[in-house]
């Protein structure tokens, strides 16, 4: 009983956004959409998390469309580092899990 | 330290040995957790703590799995009667409290010849 949906895969271009979709339709109020991503061989590695308002840092930038339904993470400037399995997770406030599904596998080409 | 560090980083043992998997979380942090990554697969749940305590053990697979943490801080995960089956990579997470971002070591590879 999934919570999100992910596409399996895609391409980007190195230097372009990458701007990777997730869909949570079934997402509470009190629920956050959190996002990770595996590279190879290394454990999963925080990116960033949000609520309802549109959050941004150092790694990538997290929109979230008005009725929570879905989202979308956006790596301003792909790089060929940025090639991992990127994971959109919904998680409860007060929840302690992390439940991961198949993610998306992200290659960025030169 | 500066990140969650887990030792060793790749161990290999004999079908029916016993094994222990250390994990060392970010200082301060109160939860842990274990997961379980088998080859082409998902990342698994398999126990969470706070401070010494474990709430939810739901995810260890069977009663040959067991898993301490002293101090509020260093855990230990241990397999008895190590199966081929178990072979898989084993990370540990840690976070400031039970429901913040959580952060992830490098893991543990094990493999059960």
């Amino acid at each position: 009983d999934a919570k999100t949906t992910q596409p399996t895969s895609m391409d980007c271009a190195e230097g372009r956004a990458a701007n990777l979709p997730c869909n949570h339709s079934t997402i509470s109020g009190n629920e956050y959409v959190y996002w990770y991503r595996q590279i190879h061989s290394q454990g999963p590695q925080y990116i960033i998390h949000g609520l309802k308002n549109n959050e941004t840092n150092e790694m990538a930038s997290l929109i979230i469309t008005e009725d929570r339904k879905s989202s979308t993470l956006i790596l301003p400037h792909a790089t060929l580092r940025d090639t991992a399995v990127y994971y959109c997770i919904v998680r409860a406030g007060n929840d302690y899990k992390l439940s991961f599904g198949a993610g998306t596998t992200v290659t960025v080409r030169a | 330290g500066a990140g969650v560090s887990q030792s060793p980083s790749n161990k290999v043992t004999e079908k029916g040995k016993d094994v222990e998997l250390r994990c060392d979380p970010i200082s301060g942090h109160t939860a842990l957790y274990w997961y379980r990554q088998s080859l082409g697969q998902g990342l698994e749940f398999l126990i969470y703590f706070q401070g010494n305590s474990a709430p939810d053990k739901s995810g260890l697979p069977s009663d040959r799995f067991s898993a301490e943490r002293t101090g509020g801080s260093v855990s230990t995960l241990t397999i008895q009667r190590t199966q081929q089956e178990d072979s898989a990579v084993y990370l540990c997470a840690s976070s400031s409290q039970g429901y913040t971002e959580a952060f992830f070591g490098q893991g543990t590879r094990l493999t059960v010849v």
